[in-house]
């Protein structure tokens, strides 16, 4: 069965310092891959996808960059966190299919900049 | 341009009490897709189901039932004598046809607050 990882599960960061947030999916391959982030107001927004290696789409013009060095990896980072960066980062995996991929998500990391 | 609206913002019921959460979309595509994920405190989002616009009827799991209407384009979402541990945030979600593109993207609702109380 699949699962889907991601670490730290929770940060806590001064502004100005730099990020990673790491995701790793087991038990597929080839899997599309997104990152969104919740903030307090609880909605959700798209930040990245990706449909394999070294393929990122961004959704939003922010602080942030993403990057797939592996099929089954997907990293969030940012060379100088803001005030605004704070949320709940979530990473999602899905499969290609004929019709709608169903993401499944991550139990995702809480960061709180400060 | 798609939206997915979940006008309720907060729902508190007590144990054993049915619930209906609310949910309705736009969009220009003639086929679609649904989707109602739970978010428990714990943060990870749970996929409930799925369901295309091809396909009215509605669905039963459990204590769960969702009734699908194109007519007044809603997805509603409703829980068969509630339980404590139905205590969540309900996301509603729409998402275009994958005409075998890269991928299709999510557009959530902004969620409603379930509280059981027991």
């Amino acid at each position: 069965s699949q699962t889907i990882h991601q670490w730290p599960a929770t940060l806590v960061q001064p502004v100005g310092s730099p990020l990673s947030l790491e995701c790793t999916v087991e038990g597929t391959s080839n899997p599309n891959l997104y990152w969104y982030r919740q903030a307090a107001g609880r909605g959700l927004q798209l930040l990245f996808y990706s449909v394999g290696i070294g393929q990122i789409s961004s959704e939003v013009p922010q602080n942030l960059s993403a990057s797939r060095p592996q099929d089954r990896q997907f990293i969030l980072s940012s060379k100088k966190l803001l005030l605004s960066d704070s949320g709940f980062y979530l990473c999602a995996w899905s499969v290609r299919a004929r019709g709608p991929d169903t993401q499944y998500f991550g139990p995702g990391t809480r960061l709180t900049v400060l | 341009a798609q939206k997915v609206t979940q006008a309720q913002t907060e729902i508190s019921v007590v144990e054993k009490e049915d619930v209906t959460l609310d949910c309705v979309y736009e969009t220009r595509d003639t086929t679609y897709y649904l989707f109602w994920y739970k978010q428990p405190p714990s943060g990870e989002l749970v996929f409930l189901i799925r369901r295309n616009s091809f396909d009215e009827q509605n669905e039963i799991s459990g204590r769960y039932s969702w009734n699908f209407q194109k007519s007044t384009s809603s997805f509603n979402f409703t829980i068969t004598a509630s339980q404590v541990v139905d205590s969540a945030v309900y996301f509603c979600a729409l998402s275009e046809a994958n005409y075998g593109g890269a991928t299709n993207k999510l557009i959530f609702g902004t969620g409603t607050l379930l509280a059981v109380q027991p």
